[in-house]
């Protein structure tokens, strides 16, 4: 399998629920991202990891948490979510970071559309 | 080749000053294009742009899509030091988004 793939592809859940999204590369990059895509402000970077360290971002709310074991894989742990939570999440990856404004390309996967209820 | 350039690469002004931050592209299947402000954690978002000709404003800051000439600039009125950072443009096609240079910005008290 080839690219940046995530799972689930869809997903409904209660605002008390706990329930993770993953994304997983293919690419051989060293950085993956999430982001979040939503009318109210679409791509919105959440959280930056260039060789597995994660550069902060404090506007994202506490209820979301990162973790990323290796280069490859990526999650994003959700709890107690609210309903403007709902949006479409993508994961994406490249071989460097954003950290030093280098001219670069992130690839995205599919995103994980997310309702919550 | 998709690229993203970002003009200039670096930019001193004092407070009060107006700047213009410049970016052009040459990408296929455009998408949209959009600003961050980089500051020493992960970018902020600050504008996206799909359209030409409409100005997006936000405080101080706003920015205008031109696609004819595949070029984007974002202005910052009355700066203010807080407003040093790095802005980056980057611009999304279907499957990646490709990021420029970005320009680094000081502004002097």
């Amino acid at each position: 399998e080839t690219g940046v793939t995530q799972t689930p592809r869809h997903l409904v859940m209660g605002m008390t629920n706990k329930k993770s999204l993953k994304c997983e590369q293919h690419l051989g990059h060293n950085a993956m991202y999430w982001y979040k895509q939503s009318a109210k402000k679409p791509l919105e970077l959440m959280f930056v990891y260039n060789f597995k360290e994660q550069t902060e971002n404090n506007s994202v709310p506490s209820r979301f948490s990162p973790e990323c074991p290796n280069s490859s894989h990526l999650f994003l742990h959700l709890h107690t979510l609210q309903p403007e939570d709902s949006a479409l999440y993508l994961c994406a990856s490249s071989q460097e970071s954003l950290a030093g404004g280098l001219s670069y390309e992130q690839y995205f996967g599919p995103g994980t559309r997310l309702t919550v209820t | 080749e998709d690229k993203v350039v970002q003009s200039p690469l670096s930019l001193v002004v004092h407070e009060g000053d107006t700047v213009t931050l410049n970016c052009s592209y040459e990408v296929t299947n455009f998408r949209s294009l959009l600003w961050y402000k980089q500051e020493k954690k992960a970018p902020t978002f600050l504008f996206m742009l799909t359209s030409s000709g409409i100005e997006k404003k936000s405080g101080r800051l706003s920015s205008i899509l031109d696609k004819k000439e595949l070029f984007s600039i974002l202005n910052i009125t009355a700066t203010q030091t807080g407003d040093s950072a790095i802005y980056l443009c980057a611009v999304n096609r279907d499957d990646k988004i490709i990021f420029g240079k970005g320009t680094r910005l000081h502004i002097l008290p």
